[in-house]
């Protein structure tokens, strides 16, 4: 049973950068046809996606936030790291990651997620 | 555009059929996901590519496409069906992925 579990420092002052990590348990990242996407959630809001991660390497990020925004792998610990540099208020929000797999050829969407984290910028 | 456009809330009552849309341009030629996300939880998948249900979904989600327009159709609504609904689609020539900006169905 594949898990994923967010973590990270729950407060974060603005102008600082933002670090999560997600946690995989039954599935391996570099697993042909995976990736690995964050969405986020702003408070009583709608999903936002943020950007995925390829079981390659290849990444994509949301336009508004690509100047900003890392994503990665981290294979000998089984876990995806999120780097989100000066942050503001705007950035405030639920973070989740989620797992997808391509089947014939498209993605399948996200069908493992965790439960998120939640992440306040204070001024 | 990129963008995908849902109702902002559907009520229904109990036993009846609920239908929650999803319009965007790039919808005739991209596959649609659906996702339900109950209070405080995180989503599930309910449907993906435009019209298949993953095990453990009950049969009465379903999932179907016309042109720029994707609908969810829950048949014999219950009380626990009571959630945000969200699309979710993918733009080949960009790349970059898209949420609808949710439905919220109320069972009354």
């Amino acid at each position: 049973q594949v898990q994923l579990q967010e973590s990270g420092p729950g407060l974060v002052k603005a102008s600082q950068t933002l670090s999560l990590t997600c946690t995989v348990s039954g599935a391996s990242l570099r697993s042909a046809g995976s990736y690995w996407t964050w969405i986020r959630q702003h408070p009583g809001k709608g999903l936002e996606w943020i950007g995925y991660i390829y079981y390659s390497g290849r990444t994509q990020y949301t336009p508004s936030l690509q100047r900003r925004l890392s994503i990665s792998l981290r294979t000998s610990d089984n876990q995806i790291s999120l780097t989100l540099t000066s942050v503001t208020a705007a950035d405030t929000a639920v973070y989740f990651c989620a797992k997808g797999t391509i089947t014939r050829g498209s993605p399948s969407g996200m069908d493992v997620w965790g439960q998120g984290t939640t992440v306040i910028v204070s001024s | 555009s990129d963008e995908l456009t849902q109702p902002p809330s559907v009520s229904v009552s109990p036993g009846q059929t609920a239908r929650i849309t999803c319009s965007g341009d790039k919808l005739s030629n991209e596959y649609a996901y659906w996702y339900q996300q109950k209070s405080g939880q995180a989503p599930v998948r309910i449907i993906y590519k435009d019209k298949e249900r993953p095990s453990g979904i009950p049969e009465r989600f379903s999932g179907s496409t016309s042109g720029t327009t994707v609908t969810l159709t829950i048949s014999g609504v219950q009380a626990e069906d009571e959630a945000d609904y969200y699309c979710q689609s993918a733009d080949v020539n960009s790349d970059n992925w898209v949420f609808g900006g949710g439905t919220k169905l109320t069972v009354l």
